[in-house]
């Protein structure tokens, strides 16, 4: 199986734009999938299929795609943004899943 | 509405085993592929079994081959994880997953509910 990339850490302030980042070989063939994990609590899909978002999620989650590279943008940061996200995929050959490291969003 | 509830979770001794149990409600559960992913403490998300909707197929890490095995009872809307030969390393939070998209195989359409977590403590 491959591996996903992410940067530990992104810091924003209310109201800007925060981006984050997932590389990997395989996301070219593959779709990602973003998780937003708070303290204390299970993870939750915040977008799935590269760039949709699932029911209920705001409209401020956005997910993008180009080649071996996958972005999360959160347009408008608010407080309640601030955790960890996560991106995963599969490699489908393997039978494996994937994760990457996580990143943490701060709001400062 | 869609819901996952994790139990089974305690302390074991290294070379322990334990069945971890995951109740589904509010979707046709027999549809869906099912994962188990793990969080140890203070760690990234580490996934660890996955099942077809209709048990058939099964696939693990490498980390974990052979000493765990994922199944279900489609008769009773639950997963299992039944985890042998404990180690130290197999410590965190257990979550159970549904798959996002119906009758996948393998399951590939993201983890798109979660349940609240079970913790498996590993110790010596």
């Amino acid at each position: 199986s491959y591996e996903l990339t992410q940067p530990p850490s992104v810091s924003v302030s209310p109201g800007q734009t925060a981006r984050i980042t997932c590389s990997g070989d395989g996301l070219s063939n593959h779709y990602a999938y973003w998780y937003q994990q708070k303290p204390g609590q299970a993870p939750v899909l915040v977008i799935h299929k590269d760039s949709e978002r699932p029911s209920g999620i705001p409209e401020r989650f956005s997910g993008s795609s180009s080649g071996t590279i996958v972005m999360l943008t959160i347009n408008g940061v608010q407080a309640e943004d601030e955790a960890d996200y996560y991106c995963q995929s599969a490699d489908i050959g393997g039978r494996s899943y994937v994760f990457g490291s996580g990143t943490k969003v701060t709001v400062l | 509405q869609v819901q996952l509830v994790e139990s089974g979770g305690g302390v074991v001794q290294t070379g322990g085993s334990l069945r971890l149990s995951c109740a589904a409600s509010g979707f046709t559960f027999n549809t869906y592929g099912m994962y188990w992913v793990r969080q140890a403490p203070g760690k990234g998300l580490d996934w660890v079994a996955v099942i077809s909707y209709d048990g058939d197929n099964k696939y693990y890490p490498d980390s974990v081959k052979g000493r765990f095995t994922i199944s279900r009872d489609n008769s009773k809307n639950t997963l299992y994880l039944q985890m042998n030969s404990l180690r130290a390393e197999d410590t965190g939070v257990y979550y159970c997953a549904k798959d996002g998209e119906q009758q996948l195989v393998p399951p590939n359409g993201g983890m798109d509910v979660w349940g609240q977590g079970t913790t498996v403590t590993v110790s010596s």
